[in-house]
């Protein structure tokens, strides 16, 4: 299996500009997380969607911030406008079945300029 | 609310030593523990889980994690380190059958020769 993919790894833009991270889960994974991780807050949960339908966006810090699962393989994280804090390493991860752990992607490292 | 408590932010071994790196947990019910692995610029991945059964539990690349429910703790060992296990090292938390993990803020091991 090629594991969840990421795209871009790294992305550099300028404040005020749109992101679009992408990620492809595993193929017959049926849950999807979106992680935050930075330095002075280590790893939190943005969003987490079970057969594609989002669960919990408690975890997404502000109206800037959106992310959508059109389908079983394909989701996206988007931030509009873009901000200095958003820096980070953003992580998707997708799991099987429940109790079974998290496969996380590769990350995607943000930089705002 | 769950948390979980690295106690060490950063730990030396020689390679050959024995190694166990600290976690403290917080939860309300029976707890779902984790242990993962991030490699410099990579995603991170999955060495051992524990919910219910034997309190020893053993995971890839000769990793084992004792769960202790008195103290709250799920500590990981090895017995043998490698220059290879240089790495960060998290431990999570969360409810069986969520995988809402709440994750602790890692452990940094560095190998020395």
């Amino acid at each position: 299996d090629a594991g969840v993919i990421q795209s871009p790894r790294h992305e550099v833009t300028e404040m005020g500009q749109e992101v679009t991270l992408r990620c492809k889960p595993i193929s017959g994974h049926n849950s999807l997380f979106w992680y935050r991780q930075t330095m002075m807050r280590g790893l939190e949960l943005l969003i987490y969607f079970n057969n594609n339908v989002p669960i919990d966006d408690s975890g997404m810090p502000e109206d800037r911030f959106s992310a959508k699962m059109p389908n079983a393989s394909f989701s996206t994280l988007k931030i509009q406008p873009s901000e200095p804090r958003d820096s980070a390493v953003y992580f998707c991860a997708s799991s099987l079945e429940q109790g079974q752990g998290l496969y996380f992607g590769p990350g995607t490292r943000l930089t705002v300029l | 609310a769950q948390s979980v408590t690295q106690p060490d932010i950063h730990i030396t071994v020689s390679e050959g030593a024995s190694l166990e790196l600290r976690c403290n947990y917080s939860y309300g019910a029976t707890p779902y523990l984790f242990w993962y692995v991030q490699s410099p610029g990579q995603g991170l991945q999955l060495l051992l889980k524990y919910f219910s059964g034997d309190t020893l539990v053993q995971g890839i690349k000769g990793f084992e994690a004792e769960f202790k429910r008195s103290q709250s703790s799920f500590n990981l060992r090895k017995p043998s380190v490698h220059w290879s296990d240089a790495a960060e090292y998290f431990c999570a938390v969360g409810p069986f059958g969520n995988e809402k993990l709440t994750f602790g803020t890692g452990t940094r091991l560095t190998i020395i020769p």
